[in-house]
C-alpha cells in the first residue's frame, strides 16, 4: 500500500499570501497519478488537480500543482478567503490512498 | 449536471447490518466504475471500496473486506453498499464518488454524503 505523508499539519496565512502544501509517497506514484481536493466543513470534497498537475474543471488559475516520483506540492499562489479549507493528496495509480490533509487556517 | 445523492445512513448497533445507496444521473453511469469514500467525524478521508463498471470487479479496503459488499444496478443508475457486522468504528459519513474517466483517474464528482452511526 502507498502511504501519503502531508506537511505541514496546519498551515496558518493571511489573504494574499501564498501556500505552499507537499504531498510525499512511500513509493513512486506511477504516471502521476496524483490528485489534490479541497474540502470544507459540512461539505464534499472538491477536486482541484489531477495527474500532479492538471487543473481540474473550473478551478481557478492561482492553484497549481507539481511534483513526480514520490514528492509532490500544491501551491496557491495568492490566498481568497475561500481558500481557507482542508487540503488533501491522493493517489489513484496502485488503488487508492488519500494523505491525512492538511488545514490552511487564516493567521 | 452530474448528480450522485447518497441515501440509507443512519443508526445502527453494533453488529448489524444496514445497505447505502447512490443514484446518479447527469452521466453515463454504466460506463463509469464507482467507489464509496467515509471519513469519519473529525478526521481525513478513507477511501471503501471501487466497483467496475460492469460490475464484474470489485476492490475493498483491509479494513471492510468480508464485511462489506458493493453492487451496482446499471438498469436503475444506482449504487449500492451493503454493510454488515458494523463496528463503532465504521461510524462515518459515506460518499459515493464518480472516476473522472470510465476506468481510473481520480474522483471529479461526489455526492454530499450519508451518516452512518453504529453505537449501542
Amino acid at each position: 500500500e502507498i502511504v501519503l505523508t502531508q506537511s505541514p499539519g496546519t498551515l496558518s496565512l493571511s489573504p494574499g499570501e501564498r501556500a505552499t502544501l507537499s504531498c510525499r509517497a512511500s513509493q513512486s506514484v506511477s504516471s502521476s497519478y496524483l490528485g489534490w481536493y479541497q474540502q470544507k466543513p459540512g461539505q464534499a470534497p472538491r477536486l482541484l488537480i489531477y495527474g500532479a498537475s492538471s487543473r481540474a474543471t473550473g478551478i481557478p488559475d492561482r492553484f497549481s500543482g507539481s511534483g513526480s516520483g514520490t514528492d509532490f506540492t500544491l501551491t496557491i499562489s495568492r490566498l481568497e478567503p475561500e481558500d481557507f479549507a482542508v487540503y488533501y493528496c491522493q493517489q489513484y495509480g496502485r488503488s487508492f490512498t488519500f494523505g491525512p490533509g492538511t488545514k490552511v487556517d487564516i493567521k | 449536471e452530474v448528480q450522485l445523492v447518497e441515501s440509507g445512513g443512519g443508526l445502527v448497533q453494533p453488529g448489524g447490518s444496514l445497505r447505502l445507496s447512490c443514484a446518479a444521473s447527469g452521466f453515463t453511469f454504466s460506463s463509469y466504475s464507482m467507489s464509496w469514500v467515509r471519513q469519519a467525524p473529525g478526521k481525513g478521508l478513507e477511501w471503501v471500496s471501487t466497483i467496475s463498471d460492469s460490475g464484474g470487479s470489485t476492490y475493498y479496503a483491509d479494513s471492510v473486506r468480508g464485511r462489506f459488499t458493493i453492487s451496482r444496478d446499471n438498469s436503475k443508475n444506482t449504487l449500492y453498499l451493503q454493510m454488515n457486522s458494523l463496528r463503532a468504528e465504521d461510524t462515518a459519513v459515506f460518499y459515493c464518488a464518480k472516476r473522472q474517466t470510465p476506468n481510473y483517474g481520480p474522483f471529479d464528482y461526489w455526492g454530499q454524503g450519508t451518516l452512518v452511526t453504529v453505537s449501542s
